[in-house]
């Protein structure tokens, strides 16, 4: 089983449509999560951390289910500039590796 | 302030030579990690390096090896390289404190033929 597992889609919406993504992570004593946004060939960048309380940051909106060992992202009012992939990571143990998920594919349309 | 660098941008090599990558993080970040990202597949984590000693390795052979310098600046070296081994190749640092996310460079595409 991988250490976190996204639904690659892709993800197809119209623009200003609401869209979310769910990632499932494998070990129970992960510590810190993050989602991060990736252009076609380009670096991934930190779009945002995600905090057990949930967090908003403008559009985004990070939740963090520990129960069940899910993060999720939701992105409201989608925009043509959000296509993207969206990289959910998390870090487990005394290390700082952040582990990746494969990513979710979205492309927003007209 | 300057992000992270990676050098060379593109790189071309034949099946057995080796290649140098080349990376400098953030001003004041100690921690050093890469990462590959072959096409359409995610990032594997390859070398942790922090204040000049590898703290942890992905799950590759040997022939990928690697140094961080005093200055915190790292070398990512690939032996006897394969045609599998054609990906993109990401640097990021953090200050190592953890809840901290990472500053990627924009990477050196290796290309093996």
């Amino acid at each position: 089983r991988k250490e976190v597992e996204q639904d690659p889609g892709p993800f197809n919406v119209p623009e200003g449509a609401t869209v979310a993504f769910n990632c499932t992570y494998s070990n129970s004593a992960s510590q810190s999560f993050f989602w991060y946004r990736q252009d076609c060939r380009k670096e991934p960048k930190l779009l945002m951390s995600v905090y057990s309380s949930g967090n908003e940051d403008g559009r985004f909106t990070a939740q963090l289910n520990r129960a069940s060992q899910y993060i999720s992202l939701l992105i409201r009012d989608s925009k043509l500039s959000d296509s993207a992939t969206y990289l959910c990571v998390v870090t487990t143990g005394t290390a700082s590796k952040l582990t990746f998920g494969t990513g979710t594919r979205l492309q927003v349309t007209l | 302030e300057a992000g992270v660098t990676q050098s060379p941008t593109h790189l071309i090599k034949t099946r057995g030579q080796q290649a140098t990558l080349r990376c400098s993080p953030i001003s004041g970040h100690t921690s050093v990690y890469w990462y590959q990202q072959a096409l359409g597949l995610g990032l594997q984590f390859l070398l942790w390096y922090d204040e000049g000693e590898e703290r942890n390795r992905g799950n590759f052979p040997p022939r990928f090896s690697g140094r961080q310098f005093p200055n915190y600046s790292s070398e990512l070296n690939v032996n006897a390289l394969e045609l599998e081994d054609s990906a993109l190749y990401l640097c990021a640092s953090s200050l190592s404190v953890r809840g901290r996310g990472y500053t990627f460079g924009s990477g050196t595409r290796l290309t093996v033929v």
